[in-house]
């Protein structure tokens, strides 16, 4: 079975500064990892994910994450918070069986101007 | 490509209604999933095909939702009689395990449903 596990319902970060989603996983297999964003009223849409090869991570916007298989984590970074950031931001997991994937519950983003 | 189509964007009825959720999936897409979005429960898979077949329909709330998969390029979500509580956006996305895509899901804008 697989899980994701994302620490913190709501995010509040200044513009400007450093933004830090936490998500950690669990998987029986070595894991497919994505980040989705979703904007107000719209679908979720693909930041980045991970696959194989690389553990670090580039995605759109600015948006990169690492894969640490030693803990478990594939934590979203990106170094400065733009206002246009803010929204939900999913971290998910796939064992790659019927291409399933299992969403953590959501961490909303809020930058302060 | 026009990405994952859903139809109707917007939906207000009235409890006891039948309701239809239309989906048409990014063409070449051999998976299609249906999830349901509301701020009490956050996202939840309700059912998912492969191939037009469904492998797990564990997530469905209940008998009185079904779904259809006819065939490759279009998809049914049903909800006979709604109920109030049955208020949600539903999603419904579809990935395809060729190439590179490594399971990535496309989602569709969503049906914005409101059961009076």
């Amino acid at each position: 079975a697989q899980s994701v596990t994302q620490l913190g319902s709501h995010v509040s970060v200044s513009e400007g500064a450093l933004v830090l989603l936490r998500c950690n996983y669990s998987s029986s297999v070595p894991p497919y990892l994505f980040w989705y964003v979703q904007y107000p009223n719209q679908g979720l849409q693909l930041l980045l994910k991970y696959t194989t090869g690389a553990t670090l991570v580039k995605g759109i916007n600015g948006f990169e994450a690492e894969f640490k298989k030693s803990e478990t984590s594939f934590h979203l970074t990106k170094p400065s918070a733009h206002m246009s950031d803010a929204a939900e931001y999913f971290c998910a997991v796939s064992d790659g069986g019927y291409q399933k994937v299992t969403f953590g519950t959501g961490t909303k983003l809020q930058v302060i101007p | 490509d026009a990405g994952v189509i859903q139809s109707p964007r917007h939906e207000v009825t009235e409890m006891g209604q039948e309701v239809t959720l239309r989906c048409k999936p990014i063409s070449g897409h051999n998976s299609l999933f249906w999830y349901r979005q509301t701020m009490m429960r956050g996202l939840e898979l309700l059912i998912y095909f492969n191939n037009n077949v469904p492998i797990d329909d564990s997530g469905m709330p209940e008998d009185r939702f079904s779904a259809k998969m006819p065939n490759a390029s279009f998809s049914t979500l049903k909800i006979q009689p709604s109920e109030p509580r049955d208020s949600a956006v539903y999603f419904c996305a579809s990935s395809s395990r060729t190439g590179i895509s490594y399971n990535e899901q496309f989602f569709g804008p969503g049906t914005r449903l409101t059961v009076l």
